[in-house]
C-alpha cells in the first residue's frame, strides 16, 4: 500500500492559517487522498478528500500538488478546537475499504 | 450527516470477564463495518473488518478468539473482548460506510474505553 509522510508535531497561533503537508511520493493513479483528525478522547472524523483537483469544504481546504506526490491541508483561521491529530491517507476503494492510519501529526494550537 | 454510535463509552471490568462493546449505524446500513483499537499516545491499529452475515477477517496478529466480533444486521456490529485481562485495557473505536457512499467516507464512533482490573 502507498504510504504517507507527516510531520510528527506543528505548532499554530490562534486564528492563524495552518498548512498541514503529506508526502505520498508512491501514490497510485487510482489512490484518493483523505484526511481525517481526531480530537482528544474521541474517534477520527473525516474532514476532507480529493483526488488531483483543489477542494474545499466548510472545515478546511485541501491543496494537491501537480504530479500529486504531495499534498496539503489548511486550516484556515485555526481556533483552539482544531488542536488535534490529523492523519493523512490514500485509499484505493478498488483494493479494499479499510483505513489504515499512519502516526499523523499532532496539532497545537497556541492561544 | 451519517453518524455512528458506541455503546459503552466506557467500561471498567474484572480480569477473567467478558465485555461486549456495540457498533450502531444510527441513520444508514453498513455491509462493512471496521474495528480499531488505540493505546494511549499511538495511533489507531485495524482490528479486524466486520462484513454483515459473514465472518471478520482479522488483521495479522489479532487472536480472532479473544476478540470476537459479529455484524447480525446491516446496523450493528459487536466486540466481544473475551476473558479480559489487564492488557487488553485500550480504547476501542469501530467505523462504517455506509452503502452506496459514493464519497467513500468511513463514519467513526466516538469509541469505548475499556479498563480491565
Amino acid at each position: 500500500d502507498a504510504k504517507t509522510t507527516q510531520p510528527n508535531s506543528m505548532e499554530s497561533n490562534e486564528e492563524e492559517p495552518v498548512h498541514l503537508p503529506c508526502n505520498h511520493s508512491t501514490i497510485s493513479g487510482t489512490d484518493y487522498i483523505h484526511w481525517y483528525r481526531q480530537l482528544p478522547s474521541q474517534g477520527p472524523e473525516y474532514v476532507i478528500h480529493g483526488l488531483t483537483s483543489n477542494v474545499n469544504n466548510r472545515m478546511a481546504s485541501l491543496a494537491i500538488a501537480e504530479d500529486r506526490k504531495s499534498s496539503t491541508l489548511i486550516l484556515h483561521r485555526a481556533t483552539l478546537r482544531d488542536a488535534a491529530v490529523y492523519y493523512c491517507i490514500l485509499r484505493d476503494v478498488t483494493r479494499d475499504d479499510k483505513i489504515i492510519f499512519g502516526k499523523g501529526t499532532r496539532l497545537h494550537i497556541l492561544p | 450527516g451519517a453518524v455512528v454510535s458506541q455503546h459503552p463509552s466506557r467500561v471498567i471490568c474484572k480480569s477473567g470477564t467478558s465485555v461486549k462493546i456495540e457498533c450502531r449505524s444510527l441513520d444508514f446500513q453498513a455491509t462493512t463495518m471496521f474495528w480499531y483499537r488505540q493505546f494511549p499516545k499511538q495511533s489507531l491499529m485495524l482490528m479486524a473488518t466486520s462484513n454483515e452475515g459473514s465472518k471478520a477477517t482479522y488483521e495479522q496478529g489479532v487472536e480472532k478468539d479473544k476478540f470476537l466480533i459479529n455484524h447480525a444486521s446491516l446496523t450493528l456490529s459487536t466486540l466481544t473482548v473475551t476473558s479480559a485481562h489487564p492488557e487488553d485495557s485500550s480504547f476501542y473505536i469501530c467505523s462504517a460506510r455506509q452503502v452506496n457512499s459514493g464519497a467513500n467516507v468511513l463514519t467513526f464512533g466516538a469509541g469505548s474505553r475499556l479498563t480491565v482490573l
